[in-house]
């Protein structure tokens, strides 16, 4: 079974402080997304990574960066956290290209005070 | 940009009978067409997809069926039961999934 793991379940934060939030994967998969889930707005993309040391940005990249160093990890980066970025943030990853179903990890739910 | 719209947000039904929800996107070049799955608690997991040069597909209790000339697809569950009950996602789109804003099944026992 794909596993996608992410570090924290839960993260209170102050305005200001940078923020890591890690993503890996176990199953060799090309690819890797982040979401910020938030009630009624559905998944919206942040930044996405279709190989090592690549990245490209999402709908609402504004205030985050990526890092993807090694194939199976894949790093969110809040560089000054603000509390418009408290939300429910999810890793996901697929195989590649052509291959379109995204596996999940369990989110992370980031509060900034 | 890309619109997807979900309808409803909230959808309650009876233990045993059929729950229908509907996904409509304006992108004519989404060539996949999934519903997830997200239990609380949890990421959202793939139940069933269809790609665009079939009209339906069938797995077990659920069913995918897509409208490409209306823009719309649909996830039918039939025989409800209380492990149903949770939010669902539909994400229309190719390597990039745009994503509805959810319905939040309830099973009434």
């Amino acid at each position: 079974d794909v596993k996608v793991t992410q570090s924290s379940r839960y993260l209170v934060k102050r305005t200001g402080e940078k923020v890591f939030l890690e993503c890996v994967q176990d199953m060799d998969h090309e690819n890797m997304f982040w979401y910020r889930q938030d009630p009624g707005l559905g998944l919206r993309l942040i930044y996405f990574s279709y190989d090592v040391k690549m990245k490209e940005k999402g709908d609402i990249p504004e205030g985050y960066s990526v890092s993807r160093e090694k194939k199976e990890r894949f790093s969110l980066i809040l560089e000054s956290a603000s509390t418009n970025q408290t939300s429910m943030y999810l890793c996901a990853s697929s195989f590649g290209r052509g291959s379109y179903e995204q596996y999940f990890g369990p989110g992370t739910r980031l509060t900034v005070t | 940009g890309e619109n997807v719209e979900q309808h409803p947000s909230t959808l309650s039904v009876q233990e045993g009978d059929s729950a229908v929800i509907k996904c409509t996107y304006s992108d004519s070049a989404s060539n996949y067409f999934p519903w997830y799955k997200q239990e609380l608690g949890k990421g959202p997991q793939l139940i069933i997809d269809i790609r665009s040069n079939v009209g339906e597909k069938k797995d077990q209790r659920i069913a995918v069926t897509l409208n490409k000339t209306a823009k719309h697809f649909s996830l039918h569950i039939t025989e409800t039961q209380p492990e149903d009950s949770a939010v669902y996602f539909c994400a229309p789109g190719n390597y990039q999934l745009i994503w509805g804003a959810g319905t939040k099944l309830i099973i009434k026992p």
